[in-house]
Order: C-alpha cells, then sequence, then structure tokens
C-alpha cells in the first residue's frame, strides 16, 4: 500500500494563480481532511470528507475548495493565491470518523509571492 | 487560551536521558494522539489512546482523564529521537484539536 499520496511536494505560486494539490489514498479510508502547518501553530483543518460526495467546511476553509467524487482521492484547489496561503499542506485519512488512527501524506510546501 | 497545550516548547538533552513531554487539554474528548514529526516533515502516528497507558518500544504515552493530562515519555534517549512531538485530542465530534508541538533535540 502507497498509504496517503500528495503531489506536488514543492510549488511556488504567484498572487492570483489557482492550482490544485492532489491527494489520493488507497487504504479504502471514508474519512479524508486537509490541514495547514504554520510556523508555531498547531495543524488547522481547512476541510474534510466523511465519505465520497460529502464534505465540510474546518476551522481555516477560506479560498479553499475541496470535492470528493471517489474514496480514494480528495483534492484541495486553491481559487486566487495570497501570500496568507504559504503554508506547508497535509493531506490525512482515517478509517472514518470515529476513534482511529490518523494517516498522513507527506506535505506539500507551498510559497505564495 | 488554547484548548491542547504542550509544555516545554522546546527540549534539549544528552544521549540516554529520559525525556518527558506534557499535553494539558480542557476539553472532553473521545480519545488522546501522540505524533512525531520529523525534520523532513512527514507526520507520524505513535499512539492513540483513550485510558491508562501504552508503551511501544521505548516510547510510553499515559493518559489521565479526570486531569486532563497526558504525557510522553522517551526512555533511553537517542539521537534520532530528535523530532517535533505532537500531541492531538479528538473531541466528542470526533475532531481532531491540535497542540503547537514541543521540539526534542537529542545530543550526542
Amino acid at each position: 500500500n502507497a498509504g496517503v499520496t500528495q503531489t506536488p511536494k514543492f510549488q511556488v505560486l504567484k498572487t492570483g494563480q489557482s492550482m490544485t494539490l492532489q491527494c489520493a489514498q488507497d487504504m479504502n479510508h471514508e474519512y479524508m481532511s486537509w490541514y495547514r502547518q504554520d510556523p508555531g501553530m498547531g495543524l488547522r483543518l481547512i476541510h474534510y470528507s466523511v465519505g465520497a460526495g460529502i464534505t465540510d467546511q474546518g476551522e481555516v476553509p477560506n479560498g479553499y475548495n475541496v470535492s470528493r467524487s471517489t474514496t480514494e482521492d480528495f483534492p484541495l484547489r486553491l481559487l486566487s493565491a495570497a501570500p496568507s496561503q504559504t503554508s506547508v499542506y497535509f493531506c490525512a485519512s482515517r478509517r472514518d470518523l470515529g476513534v482511529y488512527e490518523q494517516y498522513f501524506g507527506p506535505g506539500t510546501r507551498l510559497t505564495v509571492t | 487560551k488554547n484548548e491542547v497545550e504542550q509544555s516545554p516548547q522546546n527540549l534539549t538533552a544528552q544521549e540516554g536521558e529520559f525525556i518527558t513531554i506534557n499535553c494539558s487539554y480542557s476539553v472532553g474528548i473521545s480519545a488522546l494522539h501522540w505524533l512525531q514529526q520529523h525534520p523532513g516533515g512527514g507526520i507520524v502516528s505513535l499512539f492513540m489512546l483513550s485510558s491508562g497507558k501504552k508503551k511501544h518500544g521505548r516510547l510510553i504515552a499515559t493518559i489521565n482523564i479526570q486531569e486532563k493530562h497526558s504525557s510522553l515519555h522517551i526512555t533511553a534517549s537517542h539521537p534520532r529521537d530528535s523530532a517535533v512531538y505532537i500531541c492531538a485530542v479528538m473531541d466528542s465530534n470526533y475532531q481532531l484539536i491540535w497542540g503547537a508541538g514541543t521540539k526534542l533535540i537529542i545530543k550526542p
């Protein structure tokens, strides 16, 4: 099993550009989520999904969109990048919304200039 | 005030020392997670516990539900243990609330 995969690993965007961060898991997990990690702060939840076709907002959803058309994939779209979105982004999955171990992708380091 | 507080924020110790990292929380929880993030960035789950104590190799995690407190201990610490250790609690809605992490450096 590849676990949770994310692409790209690094990305530089100019302000106003859009892009999609890809996330996939091969563990048949129902719950998937996106976090951002900023220096000195805990991980913050951007969006999450409890199954295909179902998404919901987390703590910091503004400026991001998600969709979940399949169990495996959960892409994160930046609509119009801003310097405040410079961060490290992690995708994670677990079996479902209950008390289960969470698995993380390797992260995407995004810089917006 | 953050709902999950970790202490210390930074810890430097010599190889072989016994390490303790603390996590206090202020919400009702379904479970508590300890995770490790290496300098390369990857995050790995170490423990998930809702009561008592768990041990894996040189790592021990304990939780006291009444006191809303958990500790992560590392025995016979080694430079390869150098990492950021993160505490996260799962609230009653099964969402995770994250601590800011403890940066541990073990010197040879």
